[in-house]
């Protein structure tokens, strides 16, 4: 699957419910994002990690959280404070080094039933 | 903040055609300009990327320039063929803190008629 790993491909949520997104990668890479991607927004950051126990808000951190227990594992949790989460939501990573890209997951589309 | 705006939202081309998307971006520290293919339910795919030290970089139907005094760069298509229709973002590199963040601009929706 490229190296990142995203699970599950369809996840759907009802009212008031926390959800948690699982990304895992084996490129050894010290950076991790989370994106959303909605129609006609392009891909807005979340959050990101640069490092192991150490993350960042992005720009629409609001209604989610984060960890960064290992380098492989960066899960995304939707809470219920997030009154919109019905989206794709994408995870990358990348080598912490200064003019490389994002290897991206195939994505999880979250459904609120 | 870095800012990255993209044009057209959708294009329309028809195979055999050339396809050009714009990209602006504000942060004249930015130094790294990716763009990625997204096909339908996809994950985006970096298809070509360019620093700030070339103006231009080749790889066969696709190309990618850049002007840094405008703070502008685009992706070139030539020869379209009906696999090139995907959603085509542009990216640019925020130069900040320890590392920067790519900033994506919204997309351009491709569509290449047989």
């Amino acid at each position: 699957d490229g190296g990142i790993t995203q699970s599950p491909k369809y996840l759907f949520r009802k009212e008031g419910q926390n959800v948690t997104l699982s990304c895992e990668q084996n490129l050894n890479h010290d950076a991790m994002y989370w994106y959303r991607q909605d129609p006609g927004q392009g891909l807005r950051l979340i959050y990101y990690s640069q490092i192991v126990n150490d993350f960042q808000k992005g720009d629409i951190a609001e209604g989610y959280s984060v960890s960064r227990e290992k380098k492989e594992s960066f899960p995304l949790t939707v809470t219920s404070a997030q009154k919109n989460p019905t989206a794709f939501y994408l995870c990358a990573s990348s080598i912490q080094a200064e003019n490389y890209g994002y290897t991206f997951g195939s994505g999880t589309r979250l459904t609120v039933v | 903040g870095e800012n990255v705006e993209q044009h057209p939202s959708t294009l329309s081309v028809q195979e055999g055609d050339s396809a050009v998307i714009k990209c602006t971006y504000s942060d004249s520290a930015s130094n790294y300009f990716p763009w990625y293919k997204q096909e339908l339910g996809k994950r985006p795919q970096l298809i070509i990327d360019i620093r700030s030290n070339v103006g231009e970089k080749k790889d066969q139907r696709i190309a990618v320039t850049l002007n840094k005094t405008a703070k502008h760069f685009s992706l070139h298509i030539t020869e379209t063929q009906p696999e090139d229709s995907a959603v085509y973002f542009c990216a640019a590199k925020v130069e900040g803190g320890s590392q920067g963040n790519l900033i994506f601009g919204k997309g351009t929706k491709l569509s290449v008629k047989p």
